[in-house]
């Protein structure tokens, strides 16, 4: 298996434009965690998905993020505007539900200027 | 929602010493628990974890935690590091609900 694939990798974007980020987890996992990364707060989870349902969002930090989960193999998660404060490294986790081993992806390293 | 102590930030050692890196959590009825590395610009990955039995946990790359549920620690350990280990080390804890609550992570840093 591939593992959990995120795309871009990278993203340099400018204040005020809309970012999307990609995760598309391990084939068979049904829940889907999308976290947050900074030198100030650690490690956040941000919201996280069962069989394509939004289970918890309390993570999110405002109305300008957003995640979907349209299929079983994709989720997206969206900045509309972006800030310079959301700059931060964003990953991507999924697991089987069982014992909550999670296998995360590479992440994705967005920089807002 | 559990909390997570890492009580060591950065740990500098030396290639071949021995490390131990402690973790100790809120307590709950019943816990899992786990230890990730994260290596430069990586995802994390998981070292090893705990869910019931025996309280000594063996996992990849000859680490072993301890679990001590008096305590509320589960701390790693590793009797030799290679310069290979420098990484970030984060302790998670979940009480069943599919939520892992990380600790801050503790950077090791090996020396030759």
């Amino acid at each position: 298996d591939a593992g959990v694939i995120q795309s871009p990798r990278h993203e340099v974007t400018e204040m005020g434009q809309e970012v999307t980020l990609r995760c598309k987890p391990i084939s068979g996992h049904d829940y889907l965690f999308w976290y947050r990364q900074t030198m100030m707060r650690g490690l956040e989870l941000l919201i996280y998905f069962n069989n394509n349902v939004p289970i918890d969002d309390s993570g999110m930090p405002e109305d300008r993020f957003s995640a979907k989960m349209p299929n079983a193999s994709f989720s997206t998660l969206k900045i509309q505007p972006s800030e310079p404060r959301d700059s931060a490294v964003y990953f991507c986790a999924s697991n089987t539900g069982v014992y909550n081993e999670q296998f995360f992806g590479p992440g994705t390293r967005l920089t807002v200027l | 929602a559990q909390s997570v102590t890492q009580l060591d930030s950065q740990v500098p050692v030396f290639e071949e010493a021995p490390v131990e890196l402690r973790c100790n959590y809120s307590s709950s009825v019943s816990v899992y628990l786990f230890w990730y590395v994260q290596y430069p610009n990586q995802g994390l990955q998981l070292l090893l974890k705990y869910l019931s039995g025996s309280t000594l946990v063996k996992g990849i790359n000859g680490f072993e935690a301890e679990f001590n549920k008096s305590q509320t620690s589960f701390h790693l350990r590793k009797p030799s590091v290679h310069i290979s280990d420098t990484a970030e080390y984060f302790c998670a804890v979940s009480d069943g609900d599919y939520k892992l609550s990380f600790g801050a992570g503790t950077t090791v840093t090996v020396r030759a």
